[in-house]
């Protein structure tokens, strides 16, 4: 089953907004890690975030994580047509290091 | 360095036949995952292995999947007999001890 669950399914926005994505997971985790897909392609590793952080930086991205409400945030500030992608978060909790994802929020930057 | 590599990038096989995807994982890291991408279905996680055992396989979907990591540097995962509700990208990543993982470029299997 699925651990991690992204909100929205899809986003559309113009280039110049902000784009924020939600992630919801079910038990304790060890950390979340936000992915990025484009089409056809592999994923790639944006941001990991631990259990004991609360927010992370890097460049445009900003990485919040809530445990007390096991909730995610991903917001892509100031975004490009080049962000135009599917975004997935994903867990390992307990001692384990499996990885499950969601099924990903799909946003659409149009220029 | 080189990432991780999986062949072959394309594999078009017919209803039957055995199918075997190949992975490197990035040298250093000790833990291997195999997932399966569908649009039905999304990512799941087939298997991982840590320092080449096997940890978790309880995603292999039926007796006609197998995985195995005979080194540190190369898994394979098998499909025999293959059917066409296999068809889907299958990702190899590998990552170190509750670090990010790296994905490879997937292999596209088609089943007709």
């Amino acid at each position: 089953s699925q651990q991690g669950e992204e909100d929205p399914q899809a986003l559309s926005i113009q280039e110049g907004e902000n784009a924020t994505m939600n992630c919801s997971y079910k038990t304790s985790i060890n950390n979340l890690q936000w992915y990025r897909q484009n089409s056809g392609r592999g994923l790639v590793h944006l941001i990991l975030i631990r259990s004991n952080e609360r927010e992370k930086h890097s460049g445009r991205l900003r990485v919040t994580l809530d445990t007390s409400k096991k909730s995610s945030s991903l917001l892509i500030t100031a975004s490009r047509a080049a962000d135009t992608a599917s975004y997935f978060c994903a867990t390992a909790w307990g001692g384990s290091e499996k990885l499950v994802f969601g099924k990903g929020t799909k946003l659409t930057v149009n220029p | 360095d080189a990432g991780v590599i999986q062949s072959p990038r394309h594999e078009v096989t017919e209803m039957g036949q055995e199918v075997t995807l190949r992975c490197k994982p990035i040298s250093g890291h000790d833990y291997l995952f195999w997932y399966r991408q569908t649009m039905m279905r999304g990512l799941e996680l087939l298997i991982y292995f840590n320092n080449n055992v096997p940890i978790d396989d309880s995603g292999m979907p039926e007796d006609r999947f197998s995985a195995k990591m005979p080194n540190a540097s190369f898994s394979t995962l098998k499909i025999q007999p293959s059917e066409p509700r296999d068809s889907a990208v299958y990702f190899c990543a590998s990552s170190f001890w509750r670090g990010p993982a790296r994905f490879g470029p997937g292999t596209r299997l088609l089943v007709l």
